[in-house]
């Protein structure tokens, strides 16, 4: 099925350990995102991209890295994990000529950091 | 700086009645677009209805609209008609244009809706 696509669902991780989330998509859009959902908080930035090679910081960037080499695949590591980096994690994609119809977000990744 | 601001934790409606979600933006660049999203207890985000800052018409798509007031720097979701299916999450975004944001959106904290029966 076409859309984006998160691996892995679930993950929990000890403090200090690093990790990828994987994020896909197959509809050749130019624009990703990374956001975390906390409770209250709702969803905060954390990297986006405008296309292949372009990547910048959101609100939330610290501790996180990413990088785009191709426009299907945009992957978000986790340095040194934190109990504070337990969060849901959403990846979303949109065509830089369909903003009007917003975001396609993935399932998300629910991390937990004990 | 960019800013979107939900005033609203939590709201309660009756089926079948209508309900206004509050949202208030800030943003210095004058080309923006304006979004609602829906998030059910399932955890998937829905994308409802976009509006464009230079849009004259309020958007509507089926029982949403958008009530605009860039005046006001609001964007407010109207819900005609609640079902039970309609308890949900409800965020607000906001992307500025290149000039400024870089096309990033922002979301706001959120507003849990309940329909009652």
């Amino acid at each position: 099925n076409a859309g984006v696509t998160q691996t892995p669902k679930f993950q929990v991780l000890k403090t200090g350990q690093s990790m990828t989330l994987q994020c896909a998509q197959d509809m050749n859009h130019e624009y990703m995102s990374w956001y975390r959902q906390d409770p209250g908080m709702g969803l905060r930035l954390i990297h986006y991209s405008v296309g292949a090679g372009i990547t910048d910081q959101g609100e939330v960037p610290n501790g996180y890295n990413v990088s785009r080499s191709t426009t299907e695949d945009f992957p978000l590591r986790l340095l040194s994990a934190a109990p504070s980096q337990t969060s849901v994690y959403f990846c979303a994609s949109s065509s830089g000529t369909g903003l009007k119809r917003g975001y396609t977000f993935g399932s998300g990744t629910r991390l937990t950091v004990v | 700086a960019q800013k979107i601001t939900q005033t609203q934790p939590g709201m309660f409606v009756q089926e079948k009645e209508a309900v206004t979600l509050d949202c208030t933006y800030d943003t210095s660049d004058p080309s923006y677009g304006l979004f609602w999203y829906k998030q059910p207890s399932s955890g998937e985000m829905i994308f409802l209805i976009y509006q464009g800052s230079y849009d004259q018409q309020n958007a509507t798509e089926g029982r949403y609209s958008l009530n605009f007031q860039k005046a006001r720097k609001s964007a407010n979701l109207v819900i005609s008609a609640s079902q039970l299916g309609d308890s949900a999450m409800y965020f607000c975004a906001m992307r500025e244009g290149p000039n400024t944001g870089g096309f990033k959106t922002i979301f706001g904290a959120g507003t849990r809706l309940f329909v009652k029966a």
